[in-house]
């Protein structure tokens, strides 16, 4: 069985702090993709990242940094010099590498950047 | 190119009666997801089509059902709506394979009296 947790349910930082999402999963898989999605207000799930099981390396894409432990099952996400624009609802995701395409969602995370 | 478009944007709907969602996704994408978004439940998939097939179904009754078209758009149908089905649904679709990302539409807001 696949399961993501995201133990945050809610923070809140004041612009131009450095902010960490956390998320952890679990999966017997030895192949698995993790997704994070950013849901403003609107509603529509914007893709942010996809890290494949195989690849560990992090990434840094602007103010976006995400850190992918197997070790330790994690894959946090931080933004850096947050933003009100940043406010929303973050939701970590797992896919299995088989043939079945069901994304596993945490239950998400609400980022409130207060300027 | 386009994004992923869903219609209605918002529906209302009493209860006993039936819904069709419509979902049109991104030229060149040929699999397409559905998910159901509750406060209490999260995000849960629905199900997911390829090539007019329903390859994938998570665990909803079957008054929850679905069609993909040849052009690749695909519509879920609720039947004999009840309360606890007011929610937001998303499609999301992907090229081919399961290593593609998926990538979400607005949703439609379904609010069910």
């Amino acid at each position: 069985a696949q399961k993501v947790t995201q133990a945050q349910t809610e923070i809140s930082v004041v612009e131009k702090e450095d902010v960490t999402l956390d998320c952890v999963y679990e999966t017997r898989d030895t192949t698995y993709y993790l997704f994070w999605y950013k849901q403003p207000p609107s509603g529509e799930l914007v893709f942010l990242i996809r890290r494949n099981s195989f690849d560990e390396q992090n990434e840094i894409s602007g103010r976006y940094s995400w850190n992918f432990q197997k070790s330790t099952s994690s894959f946090n996400f931080t933004i850096t010099a947050s933003q009100v624009v940043d406010s929303a609802v973050y939701f970590c995701a797992l896919r299995y590498g088989g043939s079945n395409y069901k994304l596993t969602f945490g239950k998400g995370t609400l980022l409130t950047v207060n300027p | 190119k386009a994004g992923v478009t869903q219609t209605p944007r918002y529906l209302i709907k009493t209860r006993g009666q039936q819904v069709t969602l419509s979902c049109s996704p991104i030229s060149g994408h040929r699999s397409v997801s559905w998910y159901q978004q509750t406060p209490g439940q999260g995000l849960q998939f629905l199900f997911e089509y390829f090539s007019e097939t329903q390859r994938n179904k998570g665990n909803f009754p079957g008054r929850f059902s679905g069609r993909q078209f040849s052009n690749s758009r695909s519509e879920m149908n609720v039947s004999t709506l009840e309360l606890g089905d007011s929610a937001l649904y998303l499609c999301a679709s992907s090229l081919v394979s399961v290593q593609d990302t998926q990538y979400f539409g607005p949703g439609t807001r379904l609010t069910v009296l």
